[in-house]
């Protein structure tokens, strides 16, 4: 069974950094892309970008270019997003999703990302 | 980049219901990489629809996807109490593969 599990939810306040997590099991987590969706509070899907974690071929949308880094660690089956310097606006759900051929086939559950000083 | 501009923004109906969602792309989507996902509050995402037309598994026939180009349509033939939530289209044939703003599926 695919399984897209995220890491736990986070406050933190404007200026700090974090690196949030979505561990794949049940498939050859290298042979996939794994992407990331942003979704503000009351808002829609946003679509950030994807990672081929067998040679870590990164895509960005314009939008997150340069806010943002994603990344992978195949060793672990692990994909990541991750902030140096969170800006309120950061303040959202972020959903990890892997897609096949392009449209995501499966997601993870979520996490929820607080920033508030 | 494409833009995905969803109408009507709210849909009210009733169970039992024909539903029927636009999804209009600001250019030509390439080989109808057009899909469609129902969100529930508190959950995430469910693909439904990919290829434009090819329902994804599990997913009730119920639903169906036609449509080419730059227009895309969402029909639910009869609706269940369980369809009512929020609708998004996605292209995927060209970086960044962007979401449209969603239509809500309300009881009315």
């Amino acid at each position: 069974e695919v399984q897209l599990v995220q890491s736990g939810a986070e406050v933190k306040k404007p200026g700090e950094s974090l690196k949030i997590s979505c561990k794949g099991s049940g498939y050859s987590f290298t042979s996939y892309w794994i992407g990331w969706v942003r979704q503000m509070p009351g808002k829609g899907l946003e679509w950030m970008g994807i990672i081929y974690p067998g040679d870590s071929d990164t895509r960005y949308s314009p939008s997150f270019q340069g806010q943002v880094t994603i990344s992978a660690d195949k060793s672990i089956s692990t994909a990541y997003l991750q902030w140096s310097s969170l800006k309120a606006s950061d303040t959202a759900m972020y959903y990890c999703a892997r897609p096949r051929d392009g449209y995501n086939d499966y997601w993870g559950q979520g996490t929820l990302v607080t920033v508030s000083s | 980049e494409i833009v995905l501009t969803q109408s009507p923004g709210t849909l009210s109906l009733s169970p039992g219901e024909r539903a029927t969602l636009s999804c209009r792309a600001s250019q030509s989507v390439s080989s109808s990489y057009l899909a469609w996902y129902q969100q529930k509050p508190g959950q995430a995402p469910r693909l439904l629809i990919y290829g434009a037309s090819s329902r994804a598994t599990g997913i009730p026939d119920r639903f169906s996807g036609s449509g080419s180009g730059t227009d895309f349509t969402l029909t639910i033939s009869r609706l269940e109490p369980e369809d009512f939530a929020v609708y998004y289209c996605q292209q995927y044939g060209s970086s960044p593969y962007s979401f449209g703003q969603g239509t809500k599926l309300e009881i009315k």
